[in-house]
């Protein structure tokens, strides 16, 4: 069974620090990959996603996540934190030929100091 | 531009009554989702819909129910509402794809069962 791990429940860095967010997956096979983020009372809106190929991906707002088969981990990074992207970050995976649900790890919140 | 809309952003509602979220997209997707979010838990799956009038348990069906007549619309129903299905409820949708399609997810619904 697909399995999503965020070690992390909150990191606090400082803003124009570098962030690193971890996540580890458990799949049989290659799985789809995505990393969500949600604003304070807002839904979830989407940062990036790998499927297959460069296994360094580049999403929106200046983030990217690099998959890493050998440690079944797809970490995000920020180079330089802005106040903005206090929010909680979420990590999924979805199994290929399946019907479209995603399994969601349970989050990870940022807080970024002054 | 992919727009998920919930009924109500808040809403308090008493033990034992009868609890209709309703949730509309957009973007004629094939697949809707519900998830219910909790401190500490992350989303969980409660319900998803691949078709009008097809239905699929998620991972915490229990207490809750479905309804989707028409492609845009998601109904979860709660039949009977009780104090421990207070909590944030999420509804998404997505493209055909299996596993690899993004779910765009509308702004929750905050549901207090006093």
């Amino acid at each position: 069974a697909q399995s999503v791990t965020q070690p992390d429940i909150h990191i606090t860095v400082s803003e124009g620090a570098s962030l690193e967010l971890r996540c580890n997956y458990s799949y049989g096979a290659t799985p789809y990959l995505f990393w969500y983020v949600q604003s304070p009372g807002q839904g979830l809106q989407l940062l990036l996603k790998y499927f297959s190929g460069d296994t360094l991906v580049q999403g929106i707002k200046g983030f990217e996540a690099e998959f890493k088969r050998s440690q079944s981990s797809f970490n995000l990074r920020k180079p330089s934190v802005h106040w903005s992207d206090a929010a909680e970050y979420f990590c999924a995976v979805g199994a290929r030929g399946s019907q479209g649900n995603l399994i969601f790890g349970k989050g990870t919140k940022l807080s970024v100091k002054p | 531009d992919v727009k998920v809309t919930q009924s109500s952003r808040y809403l308090v509602k008493r033990t034992g009554e009868k609890v209709f979220l309703e949730c509309v997209q957009d973007m004629d997707h094939e697949n809707m989702f519900w998830y219910r979010q909790d401190p500490g838990l992350g989303l969980r799956l409660i319900y998803f819909s691949y078709d009008v009038k097809m239905k699929e348990k998620g991972d915490i069906p229990e207490g809750y129910s479905v309804s989707r007549e028409k492609k845009e619309r998601f109904s979860l129903i709660l039949e009977s509402a009780s104090t421990n299905q207070t909590s944030m409820y999420l509804c998404a949708s997505s493209p055909p794809g299996g596993g690899g399609s993004e779910q765009y997810f509308g702004p929750g619904t905050r549901l207090t069962v006093t």
